[in-house]
């Protein structure tokens, strides 16, 4: 069964530092891209990054690009997200996403951060 | 970025009902379209790809239609299990990924 569990997320202040975990099992990690997508409270959907079956070739959106960095570890099964400078518009619940081919065919359960004084 | 423009926003409608969703692309995207259900809480799910293509597991009664910049989702038959938001979404190779704004359907 496909998995992907996310961790990490949780409360913190304007301006502080957050790294979101996402363990994946149940298929071959290095076969597929991944990704992160986000939802504020009571929005819709918004991609903010993707990385490649290798970890090579890194994508963000304009929205957080220069303060998230997503990385993969292939032997651990484990994606990440390092997010910086997080600001109030970043709380969200933080989904990692498996990308097949072009398409994303699978979410995590999500991670909810939180930016708040 | 290429603009997803979903109608409407809301719909009510009735155990039974035929329900059609529309999504609109600022450009066009080919057949570069997929569906998503999401229910409160939870994450999205997977409904169609390619614009016509039903995922696996997913109840015929969901369908895909499209092409170009204009697409439909239609629900035949709604069921009880059918209330919740739906998301279009376009993955063109070279562009990045944007969805609609979300349609609720929600019990009339």
């Amino acid at each position: 069964e496909v998995q992907l569990l996310e961790s990490g997320g949780g409360l913190v202040q304007p301006g502080g530092s957050l790294r979101l975990s996402c363990a994946a099992s149940g298929f071959t990690f290095t076969t597929y891209a991944m990704g992160w997508v986000r939802q504020a409270p009571g929005k819709g959907l918004e991609w903010i990054s993707g990385v490649s079956k290798n970890g090579l070739q890194t994508y963000y959106a304009d929205s957080v690009k220069g303060h998230f960095t997503i990385s993969r570890n292939n032997s651990m099964r484990t994606l990440f997200l390092q997010m910086h400078s997080l600001q109030a518009d970043d709380t969200a619940v933080y989904y990692c996403v498996r990308k097949d081919a072009d398409l994303i065919d699978f979410w995590g359960q999500g991670a909810l951060v939180t930016v708040s004084s | 970025d290429i603009q997803m423009t979903q109608s409407p926003s809301t719909l009510s409608a009735s155990v039974g009902d035929r329900v059609t969703i529309s999504c609109r692309a600022s450009q066009t995207i080919n057949d570069w379209l997929a569906w998503y259900q999401q229910k409160p809480g939870k994450a999205p799910k997977l409904l169609i790809y390619k614009a016509s293509s039903l995922e696996k597991g997913v109840p015929a009664r969901f369908s895909g239609s499209g092409y170009g910049t204009d697409f439909t989702l239609t629900i035949s038959n709604l069921g009880p299990d059918d209330f919740a938001t739906y998301y279009c979404q376009q993955y063109h190779f070279y562009s990045p990924w944007t969805f609609g704004q979300g349609t609720n359907v929600d019990i009339k």
